[in-house]
């Protein structure tokens, strides 16, 4: 069956890095891509960026550009997020999906979540 | 960018009654449209896409219907698993596909 398992939660300070984690299994990683998606609290889902497992082609929410890096390590099937500069409202739960290489076509877009990773940022 | 605008904010109806939730995007995207269901402390669940059709698993009582700007999710007959925020999400805009604000269905 398949699975997005992320890492577990972070505090960290204003200015500081955290890097997230999100492996797979059960499905062919490669065949896939890996969408970030975050949510404050009390707040709405915010699409953070995809990146490709297959090439690591990546794209990013205007917002975050220069704050966010994805990757991917296909050794592992681990995508994972990193974010830069920290400040107190990138405090959120951040979340992993598994789409499509390209456009969402059908229902295997967004079809399964990682079970997400609370970030707080406080000093 | 996309916008949707999703209402009302929170919708309060008894089980058994039907509910129906509006998304309204700021420019068409076409039949590209999904529905998510999220209860607290869990991941958003997919619903519906390309606007009416269910995922694998989604009970019959779901629905979706529009297109170009205007999208309707319908529960038939309110169970009390149902209770819970609804989004909506366009995916016309590859791939940054933006979500709606969310409406929160509640018990009455």
């Amino acid at each position: 069956q398949v699975q997005l398992v992320q890492s577990g939660a972070e505090v960290k300070k204003p200015g500081a890095s955290v890097k997230v984690s999100c492996k797979a299994s059960g499905y062919t990683f490669t065949s896939y891509g890996i969408s970030w998606v975050r949510q404050a609290p009390g707040q709405g889902l915010e699409w953070m960026g995809w990146i490709s497992a297959y090439n690591g082609n990546t794209n990013y929410a205007q917002k975050l550009q220069g704050r966010v890096t994805m990757t991917t390590d296909t050794s592992t099937s681990t995508a994972y997020m990193e974010l830069r500069s920290l400040r107190s409202d990138d405090t959120a739960v951040y979340y992993c999906a598994r789409v499509e290489l390209g456009y969402c076509s059908g229902g295997s877009c967004y079809d399964y979540w990682g079970q997400g990773t609370l970030v707080t940022v406080s000093s | 960018e996309i916008v949707l605008t999703q209402s009302p904010a929170t919708l309060s109806l008894s089980p058994g009654e039907r509910a129906t939730l509006s998304c309204r995007a700021s420019q068409s995207v076409s039949s590209y449209l999904a529905w998510y269901q999220q209860k607290p402390g869990q991941a958003p669940r997919l619903l519906i896409y390309d606007a009416s059709n269910r995922a694998t698993g989604i009970p019959a009582r779901f629905s979706g219907s529009g297109s170009g700007t205007d999208f309707t999710l319908t529960i038939s007959s309110l169970e009390p698993e149902d209770f819970a925020v609804y989004y909506c999400q366009q995916r016309s805009n590859w791939p940054e596909y933006t979500f709606g604000q969310g409406t929160k269905l509640e018990i009455k």
